[in-house]
């Protein structure tokens, strides 16, 4: 059975910390891993990693895979309050899309 | 205007009533999704299409029908609610030509069955 199991669930950080996000994935046909930012709505993309090792970066965030241990990292450094939000991963064993449960970040004043 | 719409934005309905959620897009998609989120658990596919002959179940089908009208509408029917169906709702689109598998994201129904 796919499986998709984020750490931690849930986070509380002051502002200027550095957090890390994992997310890790056991699926019959990797294709590709996604990261999402959840607001009070919808998901917003972040990113798609489908090569292990190359970090992909978006002003204070990054992320990388590592497809042989089967894992991604989400990095946000200097942390801000509007970095509060669930952050999903999702990946893609075929045709279908499996998320993890979110990690719930709170950044603090 | 929203590229992916959802109707409606919050429904309150009885146990055992039939409800429909739509979905529309305005992106030129080919590709639409159903999801379900409840806390703790995140999302989960419950239906998604290719086209508008395709249909396929996803993670958690049971209770759940689609119906899709045209390449833009996508509709989730719950043919007779239940209380463990309350939770909020998501429709999703993505291009076949686009980055793989990045998908849109509605802005949700939440759905209480009593």
């Amino acid at each position: 059975e796919d499986k998709v199991v984020q750490s931690p669930l849930s986070l509380v950080v002051h502002e200027g910390d550095t957090v890390t996000l994992n997310c890790s994935y056991e699926v019959t046909n990797f294709r590709s891993l996604l990261w999402y930012k959840q607001e009070k709505k919808a998901p917003t993309f972040l990113f798609m990693l489908t090569s292990s090792g190359i970090e992909k970066k978006s002003g204070r965030l990054s992320s990388i895979l590592d497809k042989k241990e089967l894992f991604s990292i989400l990095n946000i450094t200097a942390t801000q309050t509007g970095d509060s939000a669930i952050y999903l991963c999702a990946v893609v064993p075929n045709n279908d899309m499996r998320f993890g449960a979110g990690t719930r970040l709170t950044v603090k004043p | 205007d929203a590229d992916v719409t959802q109707t409606p934005r919050n429904r309150i309905t009885k146990t055992g009533k039939r409800i429909m959620l739509e979905c529309s897009q305005t992106k030129g998609h080919d590709r639409m999704y159903w999801y379900r989120q409840d806390p703790g658990l995140g999302l989960r596919l419950i239906y998604y299409s290719f086209d508008v002959k395709d249909i396929n179940k996803g993670e958690i089908s049971d209770g759940y029908s689609v119906s899709r009208q045209a390449q833009a509408k996508f509709s989730l029917s719950l043919e007779s609610a239940i209380p463990n169906q309350t939770a909020l709702y998501f429709c999703a689109t993505s291009s076949t030509g686009g980055r793989y598998n990045e998908q849109f994201f509605g802005p949700g129904t939440r759905l209480t069955v009593l």
